[in-house]
């Protein structure tokens, strides 16, 4: 089973300040994807990545397969970016995620 | 409409009611999701359905019970639980079901059970 790793578990940033969120893995995936959950519950995916690195405006997602690490930035951080912010993998052939227990962003102006 | 929809989006009910938790998608979605979020611990996936075939069960206690109807609507019906069941549970939907897939997520329904 697929230990997923998530580093900070709290993070207080000042806005305007550079963000960013480390996940790690223990075995080889198919894909990681970062999520974005606000405080009332509602989650939504910010990215699907199996290599390399994307960008969605002011977010970045990168992922090193051979380290099994990825790492999600956010530049120019806004209050609005507060929310907890989760990594999740996918192993080969399996419809299962398995989930960081999150971190938990706050963004103060 | 909305991508996902969950009703009701709160619920409090005692040990032995019977209830149901609704799940409805407009993403024109083949395979939906059930997940269970509990304080402090990582989501947890419960079934999964693709094509109105339950193809993942999670090792979930039988009082929860799953149906899916049709491929937009996915139920989870609920009976004799337990305090410990109190939880936010969360849909999701994706096209297939295949593990490279963004899913989609609803915005779930918090339960307590008393």
């Amino acid at each position: 089973k697929n230990e997923v790793e998530q580093s900070p578990q709290n993070l207080t940033a000042q806005e305007g300040e550079f963000i960013t969120i480390n996940c790690s893995y223990s075995v080889g995936i198919s894909a990681l994807h970062w999520l974005q959950q606000h405080p009332g519950g509602g989650i939504v995916s910010l990215f699907m990545l199996s290599s390399g690195k994307k960008k969605h405006g002011r977010l970045i997602a990168t992922i090193n397969i051979q380290e099994k690490h990825s790492s999600l930035h956010i530049t120019a951080s806004h209050p609005r970016d507060s929310a907890v912010y989760i990594c999740a993998v996918s192993g080969a052939g399996s419809y299962q995620l398995t989930f960081g227990k999150g971190t938990k962003l706050s963004v103060i102006p | 409409e909305t991508g996902v929809t969950q009703t009701p989006r709160h619920l409090v009910m005692g040990m032995t009611n019977k209830k149901s938790l609704k799940c409805e998608q407009h993403l024109g979605h083949n395979a939906m999701y059930w997940y269970k979020q509990s304080a402090k611990k990582p989501l947890e996936l419960m079934f999964v359905y693709s094509l109105e075939e339950r193809v993942e069960n999670n090792s979930v206690p039988s009082r929860f019970s799953p149906e899916c109807p049709n491929s937009s609507h996915l139920f989870l019906h609920l009976h004799t639980l337990q305090p410990e069941d109190s939880a936010l549970y969360l849909c999701a939907s994706s096209s297939t079901g295949q593990s490279r897939e963004t899913q989609y997520f609803g915005p779930g329904t918090r339960l307590l059970v008393l």
